[in-house]
């Protein structure tokens, strides 16, 4: 089936540095969704995707859709310590909407 | 701007017990999806309704039911609860005609004992 590999893993920074994180697919997907997620928390919708190569800002945080339609990276410019959390990717699998995700992007902020 | 809710926010349960989830999407949203998330995991897909309909069915098991009411709540059934049962569980709701972007509720941490 289908599969969003996302990288890194996890990410320790000190704070105000800049960060990467990417996902990637062997599919082709309409939509790519980035959400944050704390502990026990639900996720919550960072940016929103919705054109190969649309590039798209909410505050420090940057996405861009890939030309290709199978990838997608978020970046996060100057990091502050409430940055810290689990960042997914997500693209939806069929018409009816339902998601997969990345396995997640751990990050840790270091003030 | 008004959100997605979940009740209860925590459940503790014993085996062969049942729970009861219930979803409250965003007003004029006409999708919920239900999600299951394990310890370290990412979400995984259990069951989605489009007005009141089933729309789509993920690894859900036959002990789980879901349906949709006329007010657009859900309500996700589960019993005969095992041990691996214990997750959380999300819902979300997204507009079909705003693009259906999914916006998730906070979730119900469900223990099973």
């Amino acid at each position: 089936g289908q599969q969003l590999n996302q990288s890194p893993q996890s990410m320790f920074i000190q704070e105000g540095e800049d960060v990467s994180m990417n996902c990637t697919s062997s599919s082709i997907f309409n939509t790519w969704l980035w959400y944050k997620q704390d502990p026990g928390e639900g996720p919550v919708l960072l940016i929103a995707l919705y054109k190969a190569g649309e590039l798209t800002s909410n505050g420090r945080l940057t996405a861009q859709f890939g030309i290709t339609r199978k990838d997608s990276f978020l970046n996060i410019s100057a990091s502050i310590p409430s940055d810290v959390g689990i960042y997914f990717c997500a693209g939806p699998t069929s018409n009816t909407g339902k998601l997969i995700f990345g396995q997640g992007t751990t990050l840790q902020v270091k003030p | 701007a008004a959100g997605v809710i979940q009740s209860p926010r925590h459940l503790i349960k014993e085996k062969r017990e049942t729970a009861t989830l219930k979803c409250y999407p965003i007003p004029r949203h006409d999708t919920v999806y239900w999600y299951q998330q394990g310890p370290g995991q990412d979400p995984q897909f259990l069951i989605s309704f489009y007005e009141k309909m089933q729309s789509d069915k993920g690894s859900i098991p036959d002990r789980f039911s879901a349906q949709q009411f006329s007010d657009y709540h859900s309500e996700l059934n589960m019993s005969s609860l095992e041990l691996g049962d214990s997750a959380l569980y999300f819902c979300a709701s997204s507009q079909t005609s705003g693009g259906g972007t999914q916006y998730f509720g906070p979730g119900t941490r469900l223990l099973v004992l």
